[in-house]
């Protein structure tokens, strides 16, 4: 069964400032990655995801993540952080071929500071 | 477009009712639904999957007979739990996919607390 590391709890930047919000995962294969952002009141939005093809993803709002598979690892990064980028951000995988099951790290927690 | 709605946001009920959680997508059909349960600063927990017209599927752990899910359309699915019990109180979030698309799509979620 896969599973996903993200070793961040909390992450306070300031605006303006770059980002990287770190993500490893356990799995046999090569799992299919997504980056999503919670904000209160609101749903899961997806910012990105990887299937195959260009290690380096572009997402929306300006996000990108690239996947290492040396090192298990998908991190999203953004160049320049704005306040309204305050929110939660789970990483997840699914198996391919795994009923598009996915599993969520623990999240991470992002403030920015004005 | 692909806009999944929760109702209610929240809810407050006794211990010993049941409570139901709709979840629609509103601007697709969905193929299939699935039910998260998120703690306080915690990840979501997949509860259980459910393909329109049949049967759920649920993660180990899970007791159907206390979260009885339906999926009675492509448009909806509901999550009563039963029996409502103060360590079921959490936030329930349901998420639908179109097709065998890998991409979910996640409602805002119901708090739910149990007095």
């Amino acid at each position: 069964a896969q599973s996903v590391t993200q070793p961040d709890i909390h992450i306070t930047v300031s605006e303006g400032a770059s980002l990287e919000l770190r993500c490893n995962y356990s799995y046999g294969a090569t799992p299919y990655l997504f980056w999503y952002v919670q904000s209160p009141g609101q749903g899961l939005q997806l910012l990105l995801k990887y299937f195959s093809g260009d290690t380096l993803v572009q997402g929306i709002k300006g996000f990108e993540a690239e996947f290492k598979r040396s090192q298990s690892s998908f991190n999203l990064r953004k160049p320049s952080v704005h306040w309204s980028d305050a929110a939660e951000y789970f990483c997840a995988v699914a198996a391919p071929g795994g009923g598009n099951k996915l599993t969520f790290g623990t999240g991470t927690q992002l403030k920015v500071e004005l | 477009g692909a806009v999944v709605s929760q109702h209610p946001s929240r809810v407050i009920c006794k211990s010993g009712t049941s409570v139901k959680i709709e979840c629609r997508s509103l601007d697709f059909q969905a193929t299939t639904m699935f039910w998260y349960r998120q703690f306080p600063k915690k990840s979501l927990m997949l509860m259980a999957t459910s393909n329109e017209g049949s049967k759920a599927t649920y993660e180990q752990g899970v007791e159907k007979d206390k979260f009885l899910i339906n999926h009675a359309s492509l448009t909806l699915s509901t999550l009563t739990v039963t029996s409502a019990h103060p360590e079921d109180s959490s936030f329930y979030i349901c998420s639908a996919r179109e097709g065998n698309s890998y991409e979910q799509y996640f409602g805002p979620g119901t708090r739910l607390t149990v007095t």
